[in-house]
């Protein structure tokens, strides 16, 4: 079955950078995309990327373009997603999310990281 | 960006009632529209995708329709733990981003 193990929290001070990885299990890494999706505390959810685990290429919100950057490890199955210049408005639960099958939305989601920026 | 708007932000429902979830988008996003539960501590859902196709396990008491900008999410008979935040979600192929509304809370009336 489809597993997405996300790594563990993280408390990380503004202008630092931070890492979260989502390893993948259970189907072919390669062939479906990947999301990363992120909520604030008791709020929404905010979209802020894709990457393609096949090729790695990648697109942002415009949001988050210059802060973030996806990356994957083919070798372990693992997409990472890194945010850098972090504030206080970071703090978040940040989820990694695969497409149900190719054009379809996310039906598969990691359990969730939870970032906080605190000083 | 298009733009999801949800209403209402709140629904109080009695169990075994009827719930209509509205959901509007601010250009067409023609069926590409999805719908997530999601529960305090827990990641989203996905109860709906292609407007009224049901997940894989998903009740048949969720529906969903509408096409264009105008979506609704029904639940015809509320079990307790249909009680939750549901989100809309528009989902363009290319290039591939994403919208999430900001959330309908269906609580216990």
């Amino acid at each position: 079955q489809v597993q997405l193990v996300q790594s563990g929290a993280e408390v990380k001070k503004p202008g630092a950078s931070v890492k979260v990885s989502c390893k993948a299990s259970g189907y072919t890494f390669t062939s479906y995309y990947m999301h990363w999706v992120r909520q604030a505390p008791g709020q929404g959810l905010e979209w802020m990327g894709i990457i393609n685990p096949s090729g790695g290429s990648t697109s942002y919100a415009q949001k988050f373009q210059g802060r973030v950057t996806m990356t994957r490890d083919t070798s372990t199955s693992t997409v990472y997603m890194e945010l850098s210049s972090l504030r206080s408005e970071d703090t978040a639960v940040y989820y990694c999310a695969r497409e149900l099958t190719g054009t379809l939305p996310e039906g598969y989601w990691g359990q969730g990281t939870l970032v906080t920026v605190s000083s | 960006e298009i733009v999801m708007t949800q209403s209402p932000a709140t629904l109080s429902v009695s169990p075994g009632e009827r719930a209509t979830l509205s959901c509007r988008a601010s250009q067409s996003v023609s069926s590409n529209l999805a719908w997530y539960q999601q529960k305090p501590g827990q990641a989203p859902r996905l109860l709906i995708y292609g407007a009224s196709t049901r997940a894989t396990g998903i009740p048949a008491r969720f529906s969903g329709s509408g096409s264009g900008t105008e979506f609704t999410l029904t639940i015809s008979s509320l079990q307790s733990e249909d009680f939750a935040v549901y989100y809309c979600q528009q989902y363009n192929n290319w290039p591939p981003e994403r919208t999430f509304g900001q959330g309908t809370k269906v609580e216990i009336k």
